[in-house]
C-alpha cells in the first residue's frame, strides 16, 4: 500500500533560521505530490504542488519543495521562517486513478519562536 | 468562486446516539468529495469518496458511512456513536475530469463523544 512519511513530527525554529521538512513515500509509480498547510484554527490549504517538469517546485509566502525521485522524497524548504510559518505542515501523494484521491502524511507541527 | 461548507463546527453526543454531519459545496458541479478524519500525529485518514451522486466508496471499516443524496451534498453519518468516533472530521472537493487537482478543504468538525 502507498504510505507517506514525515519524520519530524515537532519542529522548533527561531526566525530567521531555515527550514527542511521531510517527506517520503514509498509508491513506486508515478506520483503527483503535495504540501498542504494548517495554520492555527484555520482550513488545510495548499502551499504548493509536483504534477511534471522541474523537480524544484516553488510555493506561496517563500515555500519550495524539491522532488528527488531516486530517494522517492519531497522536501520542503523555506530559507528563512518567520513566527506567522507557525503551522502544522502535510506531505501528500495522489494515486493516480479514478477519485484523485491523496494519501496523507502524519503532519509536522512546527512553532518558529520570535 | 468555489466554496466549501461544513457544520456544524463543533459537536458533542453521548456514546450511541446517531450522527449527521453535512458537506456542501457551492461554485462548481460534479466535484468528487472526499471524508477525512485527522488524528493528531497521524495525519489524515481518509475515509469516504464519492465520484458523484450515489456513488460511494470506503477506505477503511468503521462504524460511519456516508451518503451523496445531491451533486454537490455529502453526508458523515453513523447509527450508534462509539468513543473511538471522536476526532476532527474534514470534507473536502476536487474538479472532476480534469487530470489531477489539489484538493480544497472545508474548515472541519470537531466531534467529541461522552
Amino acid at each position: 500500500a502507498q504510505s507517506v512519511s514525515q519524520h519530524n513530527h515537532h519542529v522548533i525554529l527561531s526566525e530567521a533560521a531555515s527550514l527542511e521538512l521531510g517527506c517520503n513515500y514509498s509508491y513506486g509509480g508515478t506520483v503527483n505530490l503535495f504540501w498542504y498547510v494548517q495554520y492555527p484554527g484555520q482550513h488545510l490549504q495548499l502551499l504548493l504542488k509536483y504534477f511534471s517538469g522541474d523537480p524544484l517546485v516553488k510555493g506561496i509566502k517563500g515555500f519550495e519543495a524539491e522532488f528527488i525521485k531516486s530517494k522517492f522524497s519531497f522536501n520542503l524548504r523555506k530559507p528563512s521562517v518567520q513566527w506567522s510559518d507557525t503551522a502544522e505542515y502535510f506531505c501528500a501523494v495522489n494515486h493516480n486513478n479514478a477519485g484523485n484521491m491523496l494519501t496523507f502524511g502524519g503532519g509536522t507541527r512546527l512553532m518558529v519562536k520570535p | 468562486s468555489q466554496t466549501i461548507h461544513q457544520w456544524p463546527a463543533t459537536l458533542v453526543q453521548p456514546v450511541g446516539s446517531p450522527l449527521s454531519l453535512e458537506c456542501t459545496v457551492e461554485g462548481t458541479s460534479n466535484p468528487n468529495l472526499y471524508w477525512y478524519r485527522q488524528a493528531a500525529g497521524r495525519g489524515l485518514q481518509l475515509l469516504f469518496y464519492s465520484v458523484g451522486i450515489g456513488q460511494i466508496s470506503s477506505e477503511v471499516p468503521q462504524n460511519l458511512s456516508a451518503s451523496r443524496p445531491q451533486d454537490r451534498q455529502f453526508i458523515l453519518s453513523s447509527k450508534k456513536l462509539l468513543l473511538s468516533d471522536s476526532g476532527f472530521y474534514l470534507c473536502a472537493w476536487s474538479p472532476r475530469d480534469r487530470g489531477i487537482q489539489p484538493q480544497h478543504f472545508g474548515d472541519g468538525t470537531r466531534l467529541s463523544i461522552l
